[in-house]
């Protein structure tokens, strides 16, 4: 069964500069979850979609912003890196339209900052 | 202040022995708990979930049970095997579906 697609799988960037981390949810899933997960820590949540529309915000700083795509892709842009900012950062799908909680994670892309 | 606590970070079990993961929560909100599974430098594979409004749910050898009203849940797996040493998280979602994970527990069966 196709599973969520995450690109790259690893980055590394410098301190101050962008990057953009991608998101292919399973075919039909109509929300897209980003999550962070720092050194030793569980994933923590930034923002999630539903229908291309925002849905929630967790701790998501400032300098990254999100979308999500008409064909249901998303995309995490992030600025101004900072050293902070080295993480696997996860993105999940799900299918809100059929009630369903499930969450189905991607490999995750592996950002370090330099 | 963590929502999900997971108190146990490691665990070793024999196979074929029973292994008992258990999760505690504080947000009376959560209506909604899952078991997480993740190997290194992959992705948390979705195990079993339970409704707040069930305290037993059974898929194969894994069943997870929850306590309301203590506000504890775990994740029994029946026998337990080599293939199954993970960590293992314990998640939890309220009406805004985000997940609020615990700090995971280091699963290691023994052969």
């Amino acid at each position: 069964a196709a599973g969520v697609i995450q690109s790259p799988r690893h980055l590394i960037k410098e301190k101050r500069e962008t990057a953009t981390l991608k998101c292919y949810p399973i075919p039909r899933h109509d929300t897209v979850y980003w999550y962070q997960q720092g050194p030793g820590q569980d994933p923590q949540f930034l923002i999630s979609f539903y229908e291309k529309m925002q849905s929630d915000k967790g701790s998501i700083p400032d300098r990254f912003s999100a979308q999500q795509f008409s064909d249901y892709h998303s995309e995490l842009n992030m600025s101004s890196l900072e050293l902070g900012d080295s993480a696997l950062y996860f993105c999940a799908s799900s299918l809100r339209g059929d009630f369903s909680y499930e969450q189905y994670f991607g490999p995750g892309t592996r950002l370090t900052v330099t | 202040d963590q929502q999900v606590k997971q108190n146990s970070p490691s665990l070793s079990v024999q196979e074929g022995r029973i292994s008992i993961l258990n999760c505690d929560y504080t947000n009376s909100m959560f209506d909604y708990f899952l078991w997480y599974k993740k190997y290194p430098a992959e992705g948390p594979t979705f195990l079993i979930s339970i409704s707040s409004i069930k305290d037993k749910n059974e898929d194969g050898r894994f069943t997870v049970f929850l306590n309301k009203s203590a506000k504890h849940l775990s994740l029994h797996i029946v026998p337990s095997q080599p293939g199954d040493s993970a960590v293992y998280f314990c998640a939890s979602s309220g009406s805004a579906r985000q997940l609020t994970f615990g700090s995971g527990t280091q699963l290691t069966v023994l052969p």
